[in-house]
């Protein structure tokens, strides 16, 4: 069954730092999502891509973020100066947006912790 | 801002009996509903959906029932079974290609 990758599972960077969490959608999926959940907290929406562009962001998805779909499979998220409270698991999750039964898929997470 | 709610932290049932889930909601213009269960060090994995066309929506051991007028939503698992153990997240979207408002999740104990 096809399934939504991302690596690394688990990145440890210092403050300050740039990271680059890497996802591949499900292939034939056209919208992509990126969401994360702070320890204890719940599961949050940061942002949405389809046809190459952001469709919508949240408050959180700052300047401090991107995304970048660079070569049809790859779907990535960067952070550009990552902060302590920055630390949370990072989910990539995508949709086919065909119609019918239309369900995010969602990757098992890059755990990302910021000292 | 919690627009879904889910009011349980923990739920505790035994095998075989009926585990009952439930969730709120705020937003109207919210038009589809998703449940997700999720095992630590895992992603969010779809159970079950319902548009809100419908009332009821079932898929083997799994039911969801929407009341719109109350806002409010169910997951019904029956027979419970030892691996349905985990964190269940009730979540909403506008239309079936939005983002998704998750809550903050019930974290379901399937007691032997």
């Amino acid at each position: 069954e096809p399934e939504v990758t991302q690596t690394p599972s688990h990145q440890v960077t210092q403050m300050g730092q740039e990271v680059i969490l890497r996802c591949v959608p499900i292939s034939n999926h056209l919208y992509f999502y990126w969401y994360r959940q702070i320890l204890g907290q719940k599961v949050e929406f940061l942002v949405s891509f389809y046809n190459n562009e952001i469709s919508e962001k949240s408050e959180i998805f700052d300047d401090q973020f991107s995304v970048e779909r660079p070569d049809g499979s790859n779907f990535t998220l960067k952070i550009r100066s990552t902060k302590l409270e920055d630390s949370a698991m990072y989910f990539c999750a995508s949709i086919w947006g065909g119609g019918g039964n239309n369900e995010q898929f969602f990757g098992p997470g890059t755990r990302l912790t910021v000292l | 801002d919690q627009q879904v709610k889910q009011n349980s932290p923990s739920l505790s049932v035994q095998e075989g009996r009926i585990s009952i889930l439930n969730c709120d909601y705020t937003n109207s213009m919210f038009d589809y509903f998703l449940w997700y269960k999720k095992y630590p060090a895992e992603g969010p994995t779809f159970l079950i959906s319902i548009s809100s066309i419908k009332d009821k929506n079932e898929d083997g051991r799994f039911t969801v029932f929407l009341n719109k007028s109350a806002k409010h939503l169910s997951l019904h698992i029956v027979p419970s079974q030892p691996g349905d153990s985990a964190v269940y997240f009730c979540a909403a979207s506008a239309n079936r290609d939005d983002k998704i408002i998750f809550g903050k999740g019930t974290r379901l104990h399937i007691l032997p």
